[in-house]
């Protein structure tokens, strides 16, 4: 079947550098994916998304690099703050109402 | 403007008792989805409604049902709560295909 996965469990950083969550796709037909930002005790929380006529997506301190050739998603966090701690789930949603969620990535920001 | 809204944040239910979990979302939105997260398992879909008067199965089903009330809400409901039940519940909604949820802050089930 079709998945969505994460490289890494869990990612350390220290307070103010860059960091990069990785997500690998499985669906070629995938069209459309969302990166959501969860917190401890909240709900995910919608990041940033990507269509796939896109290679690059860019936000508040935050970038989203789509590798069609490869079925690749990146988050980047630029000046990553401690508050920007929690798990980053990637997801898949291919033209359908049914997102395909990771399992998640723990980002800890070390002051 | 809520959101999505998820009523209770918490509860603790004996084995075999019943309870409704409920939703509502003020956006308008089309679709709405109950999932389940577990540690080291992700969310996962229990089910869905893509519009008012249609519901479908997700991935893990047994053992609930639901129902879309109106536009606003949806409801899951555990008919006889099991161990295996506790877990964290979202709720999430979407305005259609291709945009992303916007999700409620859960409901933490503890099946004893």
């Amino acid at each position: 079947g079709e998945s969505v996965g994460l490289h890494l469990p869990t990612l350390s950083v220290q307070e103010g550098d860059n960091s990069i969550i990785n997500c690998a796709y499985s669906n070629s037909a995938s069209d459309y994916f969302i990166w959501y930002k969860q917190e401890s005790g909240k709900g995910p929380q919608f990041i940033i998304d990507i269509r796939s006529n896109m290679d690059k997506r860019q936000g508040q301190r935050v970038t989203v690099l789509l590798n069609k050739t490869v079925k690749h998603l990146s988050l980047q966090i630029a000046a990553t703050q401690p508050g920007d701690s929690a798990v980053y789930f990637c997801a898949e949603g291919g033209g359908s109402y049914i997102p395909t969620f990771g399992r998640g990535t723990s980002l800890i920001v070390h002051p | 403007n809520a959101g999505v809204t998820q009523t209770p944040k918490f509860q603790v239910l004996k084995t075999g008792q019943s309870m409704t979990l409920q939703c509502a979302q003020d956006m308008n939105h089309n679709s709405m989805y109950w999932y389940r997260q577990d540690p080291g398992m992700g969310l996962r879909l229990i089910y869905y409604s893509a519009s008012e008067g249609t519901t479908d199965k997700g991935e893990v089903p047994n053992g609930y049902n639901v129902s879309r009330l109106n536009k606003r809400e949806f409801s899951l409901r555990l008919e006889s709560a099991a161990p295996s039940q506790t877990s964290v519940y979202f709720c999430a909604s979407i305005i259609g295909t291709n945009y992303g949820y916007t999700f409620g802050s859960g409901t933490r089930l503890t099946v004893v």
